[in-house]
């Protein structure tokens, strides 16, 4: 069974770090794309940063400079890295995997809250 | 970046009644679209992919269709479980797989 289970979630200050990790089961990990994705309270949804099976990495522009994608395939483990928090980045961030044939997101994990505030 | 736009952004229906959706894409996006299903406290849950493809267990009664830059969900027959809000997701361009803002389809 697929599994991805966040983790790393909590309440940080403006200007702030966190590393969020997501653990994965049920797949050979190092052969798929992997994605975060974020969702703020009664919002949409916002892709923030994806990395394929080369470890080439990706970022919008809200994010880029700020945001780091990494992965550990031996420990079945994607991170983020997040520098430099702002209040708007408060969401529940979700891991996804991205399909082998398709790229959509057929599995998700449950998501972590992250909130930034003073 | 390609912006999806989804309508209404509320629909209110009975169970039994069709549901219909939309989402339109501000650039052509081929058939790379996907509706995602999203109840409260939940992850979303892919539904249909490159437009009018039933993803694995999904019931038949979720259908799409369209391509280029219009789209539609449609849901034949309500059943109460469906009540939730729907997103479309655009994967045009990877990996900037853009999302639309959402329809909450909610009981009438």
């Amino acid at each position: 069974e697929v599994q991805l289970v966040e983790s790393g979630g909590g309440l940080v200050q403006p200007g702030g770090s966190l590393r969020l990790s997501c653990a994965a089961s049920g797949f050979t990990f190092s052969s798929y794309d992997m994605h975060w994705v974020r969702q703020a309270t009664g919002k949409g949804l916002e892709w923030v940063s994806a990395i394929g099976t080369a470890g080439d990495t990706y970022y919008p522009g809200s994010v880029k400079g700020r945001f780091t994608i990494s992965r550990e395939n031996a420990k079945n483990s994607l991170y983020l890295q997040m520098n430099s928090l702002r209040a708007g980045d408060t969401a529940v961030y979700y891991c996804a995997r991205g399909d082998i044939l398709t790229g959509y997101y057929s599995y998700w994990g449950q998501g972590t809250l992250v909130t930034v505030s003073s | 970046e390609i912006v999806l736009t989804q309508s209404p952004a509320t629909l209110s229906l009975s169970p039994g009644e069709r549901a219909t959706l939309s989402c339109r894409a501000s650039q052509s996006v081929s058939s790379y679209l996907a509706w995602y299903q999203q109840k409260p406290g939940q992850a979303p849950r892919l539904l249909i992919y490159d437009a009018s493809n039933r993803a694995t267990g999904i019931p038949a009664r979720f259908s799409g269709s369209g391509s280029g830059t219009d789209f539609t969900l449609t849901i034949s027959s309500l059943e109460p479980e469906d009540f939730a809000v729907y997103y479309c997701q655009q994967r045009s361009n990877w990996p900037s797989y853009t999302f639309g803002q959402g329809t909450k389809l909610e009981i009438k």
